[in-house]
């Protein structure tokens, strides 16, 4: 079992539906918790990070944790074409570690 | 731009030569990251670097692969005698550091292809 499991998809919703994105891990000692996007051959781009459990909201994303489950989510309000990418989620046991990731969720918003 | 930057983008090679990558990390960040992806995958951990100080290098990273960061600014990762299955993305990150802070950010990688 890996230690970061993320459903690679693909994802396809209509213009202003609501996103819900997942990952679980079995590794209780993660404790940062990231979701990157990532266009066709770019670099990941940091869209959210949050530190312990909790929810924590930015713009149009909300990222939520449950440590209790192992399971992290992310939710894109208003989805549009622009939101199309594949969406990586990352986490690490401590600051100044590697960032475990998963294998990625590729995301379509159609118009 | 103040982002971190990676040269060259695309990198062609044939099989048995030797490549050098090159990352320039956020100005006063001491934390650098290098990270290999493949399709469909997301990022391996390679190594890591706390100012000049390689601090963890992970399984992946054969005797092949070296990696510096000299001054404590930009980093090079070099690949010796490369081979077919080192072809990848190769992804630069950088962090600014501190005991709760773990953000880091990426460059837009070096593409490698070995023929």
């Amino acid at each position: 079992q890996k230690e970061v499991e993320q459903d690679p998809g693909p994802l396809s919703v209509p213009e202003g539906a609501i996103v819900s994105l997942n990952c679980t891990y079995s590794n209780s000692a993660f404790q940062y918790f990231m979701w990157y996007r990532q266009y066709s051959r770019k670099g990941p781009e940091l869209l959210m990070y949050t530190y312990s459990s909790g929810n924590k909201e930015d713009g149009r994303f909300t990222a939520q944790v449950d440590k209790s489950s192992k399971y992290i989510s992310l939710f894109i309000r208003d989805s549009q074409p622009s939101d199309s990418a594949t969406y990586l989620c990352a986490m690490s046991r401590q600051a100044g570690t590697a960032l475990i990731f998963g294998k990625g969720t590729t995301l379509s918003v159609s118009s | 731009d103040t982002g971190v930057s990676q040269n060259p983008r695309h990198k062609i090679t044939k099989r048995g030569q030797n490549v050098t990558f090159r990352c320039d990390p956020i100005s006063e960040h001491n934390r650098l990251y290098w990270y290999r992806q493949t399709l469909g995958q997301g990022p391996e951990f390679l190594t890591y670097f706390q100012n000049e100080a390689q601090l963890e290098k992970s399984r992946l990273l054969s005797d092949r692969f070296s990696a510096e960061r000299p001054k404590g600014s930009f980093s090079t990762l070099e690949i010796q005698r490369t081979e077919q299955g080192d072809s990848a993305m190769y992804l630069c990150a950088s962090s600014l550091g501190g005991t709760y802070n773990n953000e880091q950010f990426f460059g837009p990688g070096t593409r490698l292809t070995v023929l």
